[in-house]
This record gives structure tokens, sequence and C-alpha cells, in this order.
């Protein structure tokens, strides 16, 4: 079956310190991977999405993502992790119309991102 | 762009009591979703549509029910309400493609209690 899995409801870092926010897919087609971070009492918002071509993304706020096809891994970082980067960070898949998942997106169950001074 | 429009932005209902959640976007996308949010489990389907006059279920459609009559506009009904139900609801929409590879823009949530 086709899932997606976030490793660790709850992540905290201190402030400067690296973030790794990790995220793998189950599923022998890979499809389409996306990051999504939500603030507090808010929508989700996209921060970076892998579709095709270069697997190193670069997205909003300096985070980064590399897709690892071997790996069936798209985890999520920054190098230094600010104040304001604290949220709920969210994974999410879309299989694409080859594996009947048309643009039906998958979230993971997300990972709550603490910063402390 | 106002984007994706949800209303209300709060409600308490009571047990067995019906509501409607709007949605409008303002992006002409084509599909359009909703789903549910509750702590841990992320976010789950419960309904999407693929353009006016065309919808079908997710993962969790029970209890609930759609119709898109214009791009713009996806309501979400609850019919008979019930505490299982509590929960934030995000609508969403996107630009979906052959491929299936864009993202959806989600709208502010709505809070729902249900008692």
């Amino acid at each position: 079956a086709q899932s997606v899995t976030q490793l660790g409801s709850h992540v905290s870092v201190s402030e400067g310190a690296l973030v790794l926010l990790r995220c793998n897919y189950s599923s022998s087609v890979p499809p389409y991977l996306f990051w999504y971070v939500q603030y507090p009492n808010q929508g989700l918002q996209l921060l970076l999405k892998y579709t095709t071509g270069a697997t190193l993304v670069k997205g909003i706020n300096g985070f980064e993502a590399e897709f690892k096809k071997s790996e069936t891994s798209f985890h999520l970082t920054k190098p230094s992790a600010h104040m304001s980067d604290a949220a709920e960070y969210f994974c999410a898949v879309s299989w694409g119309s080859g594996a009947g998942g048309g643009n039906k997106l998958t979230f993971g169950t997300g990972t709550q991102l603490k910063v402390e001074l | 762009n106002a984007g994706v429009t949800q209303t209300p932005k709060f409600r308490i209902l009571k047990i067995g009591q019906s509501m409607t959640l709007q949605c409008t976007q303002d992006m002409n996308h084509n599909y359009m979703y909703w789903y549910r949010q509750d702590p841990g489990m992320g976010l789950k389907l419960i309904y999407y549509s693929v353009g006016a006059g065309i919808t079908d279920k997710g993962e969790v459609p029970n209890g609930y029910n759609v119709s898109r009559s214009t791009t713009e506009d996806f309501p979400l009904r609850l019919e008979l309400a019930a505490p299982s139900q509590t929960s934030v609801y995000f609508c969403a929409s996107s630009q979906g493609t052959v491929r299936g590879n864009t993202e959806a823009f989600f709208g502010q949530g709505t809070r729902l209690t249900v008692v």
C-alpha cells in the first residue's frame, strides 16, 4: 500500500542549529513530493516541491530537501534554525495520474518543530 | 488575490444539527478538496472535485456531502453532526494536471466543535 511516514512527531532544536525533518514514502512508483508548513491557527503553505529534474530542491525561508529514490526519502533541512521556524511541518505526496492517484495529496502525520533559545 | 476563502472560521454545533462549510477560490482551479485535520493524524481527504458537476469520495467521506455547481465554490455539508466530526476543516484547490504533479493551495480553515 502507498503511504507516507514522518518520523518524529516533535522535534526540538536550538536557535542556529541544523533542522532535519524526516519523510519517507512507501511505493514502487516514485511520487511527486511536497513539504508544507502550518503556523498556529493558519492554513498550510507550500515550502517546496519535487516533481522532476534536480533532486535537491530549494524552498522558501532557507529550507531545502533532497529526493533520494534509493532510500525512498525526502527529508527537509535548514542549516540554521530561527525562532520564526517554529511551526508544524507536513510532508505530502501525489502518486500522479499514472499510479491512479490523480492530483490528490496524501499527507504525513506532521512534525511539530520547536526552536529554543 | 484572495486565493481560497473559507467561512466560517469557527463554529460550535450541537449533536444532530446540520451546517454547511463554505469554500470559494478565485484562481480558476479545476480541482478542489476538503480535508479534515485531527491532532497527530495529519490531514485526511474527505471529498474532492475535478471540476464543476464532478465529485468523488476521499479517505473519510462518511457523514459528509459535497456539491460543485461552479468552478469557484465547493461547499461541504454536515447533515447530522456527531462529536467525531469535531475537527479543523481545510478546503484546498489546485490546477490539476495529467501527470498529477501540482501543489494545492489551502484556505485558513474552519474549526468545528460538536457538543
